[in-house]
């Protein structure tokens, strides 16, 4: 079965901490595509990156970093010097080329930033 | 551009009535999906549309029913509220099937509670 696994269910850091929060998919296919979003306290569900299955390249913007390694089938979001206004819970979803009309995501990672 | 627009806000009915809560998108997108968000568990998904005329069951589909007669609506219907369906219900929409890797765009959510 497709599937996303986000382990961590809540993480707390201190304000200017670093923090990775992990993913990981299985897939049958060889195309597909990951992505990231974020939802804040407020409740809305922020688009905030999608990678595809042929480009491995890390992704970096501003304090957020993206490690996708198809080896290990995992797609990580690091935050650096994290803020309070990064308080949110983070989910990693996955669609895949064969059975195309589906977004698959993971339970979300809860983070709290402490000031 | 309003994007997706979700209606009601919140809403709290009493087991056994029905309802319809209604999404709107103004992209001229092609897919459009219904997604409840239940405490540990993320975003399941409740079914989906790929265009026009055109619906399918996810994850989650009984006791929900859907139409889409138009390329910017797609309301979702509850039967006969239980109160199991209490969740905050999101609905997506994206330019083409998730397996051309198009980011999904969120409404703000419908809070339900089924008493």
């Amino acid at each position: 079965a497709q599937k996303v696994t986000q382990a961590q269910t809540e993480i707390s850091v201190v304000e200017k901490e670093d923090v990775t929060l992990d993913c990981v998919y299985e897939t049958r296919d060889t195309t597909y595509y990951l992505f990231w979003y974020k939802q804040p306290p407020s409740g809305e569900l922020v688009f905030l990156i999608r990678r595809n299955s042929f480009d491995e390249q890390n992704e970096i913007s501003g304090r957020y970093s993206w490690n996708f390694q198809k080896s290990t089938s995992s797609f990580n979001f690091t935050i650096t010097a994290s803020q309070v206004v990064d308080s949110a819970v983070y989910f990693c979803a996955h669609t895949y080329w064969d059975t195309g009309n589906q977004f698959y995501f993971g339970t979300g990672t809860s983070l709290t930033v402490i000031p | 551009n309003a994007g997706v627009t979700q209606t009601p806000k919140f809403q709290v009915l009493k087991t056994g009535q029905s309802m319809t809560l209604q999404c709107a998108q103004d992209m001229n997108h092609e897919y459009m999906s219904w997604y409840r968000q239940d405490p540990g568990m993320g975003l399941r998904l409740i079914h989906y549309s790929v265009g026009a005329g055109i619906t399918d069951q996810g994850e989650v589909p009984n006791g929900y029913n859907v139409s889409r007669s138009t390329t910017e609506d797609f309301p979702l219907r509850l039967l006969s509220a239980a109160p199991s369906q209490t969740s905050v219900y999101f609905c997506a929409s994206s330019y083409s099937k998730p397996q051309r890797g198009q980011p999904q765009h969120f409404g703000d959510g419908t809070r339900l509670s089924i008493l």
